[in-house]
């Protein structure tokens, strides 16, 4: 099956910084999904982002499916944004979403 | 956001005993999902449901049922709980089916299920 890479495992942020998070896939994917588990455990959509690039407000996303990755940008990190980012793509052969293992972001006021 | 809810939202039961969670949605869509999470296994597909009554396991079905007797309701049933079984179970929905490129999945809130 499709296997999704995320990097890095863990970030620690400063209240202001910026940073990047990674998704890595081995297949070709006709859709991607960024999640963040806020740290109460709910699931929050961020980006349906088959291709292209897509910004809501701090956050943008970037995915460049020939090349077969994604790029989560957090800008002017918050407290808030706080938890586990998930990438997540489609497996061809049903129905499944295989999601990455996930990055750990810390931010600290 | 989806109109998503599930219920309960925390359970502690004993093992050998039935549990039957609910995940309710408000938006239509066809497509319901279970999953659960665990520490080192991420989320992994537990049944589906591509319509009213139309179910299919997932990756990690042994020990669950489902069904699905109306678009908004899809129960997942431990008919006899094991400490295995403790997790947290997501449900998940989605208006078009996976293989599309505009398929995407919203999740309901949790379920912490504790089984002593």
């Amino acid at each position: 099956g499709i296997q999704v890479e995320q990097s890095p495992p863990d970030l620690i942020l400063q209240e202001g910084a910026n940073s990047t998070l990674r998704c890595n896939f081995s297949d070709s994917v006709n859709n991607l999904q960024w999640f963040h588990q806020n740290p109460w455990g709910q699931l929050i959509n961020l980006f349906y982002i088959p291709s292209g690039t897509k910004q809501n407000g701090r956050l943008s996303a970037t995915t460049v499916a020939t090349e077969r990755y994604s790029l989560l940008y957090i800008s002017s990190s918050q407290t808030t944004d706080s938890g586990v980012y998930f990438c997540a793509v489609p497996r061809s052969n049903d129905y499944k979403l295989s999601f990455g293992a996930g990055t750990t972001v810390t931010v600290r006021a | 956001d989806a109109g998503i809810t599930q219920s309960p939202r925390h359970k502690v039961t004993e093992t050998g005993t039935p549990v039957t969670l609910r995940c309710h949605q408000t938006e239509n869509h066809r497509y319901m999902y279970w999953y659960r999470q665990d520490p080192g296994h991420g989320l992994r597909l537990i049944h589906y449901s591509y319509g009213v009554k139309d179910t299919d396991k997932g990756e990690v079905s042994d020990g669950y049922s489902v069904s699905r007797s109306k678009t908004e309701d899809f129960l997942l049933t431990l008919e006899s709980a094991t400490s295995s079984q403790t997790s947290v179970y997501f449900c998940a929905i989605s208006e078009s089916n996976p293989g599309s490129p505009y398929n995407e999945q919203f999740f309901g809130p949790g379920t912490r299920l504790t089984v002593l």
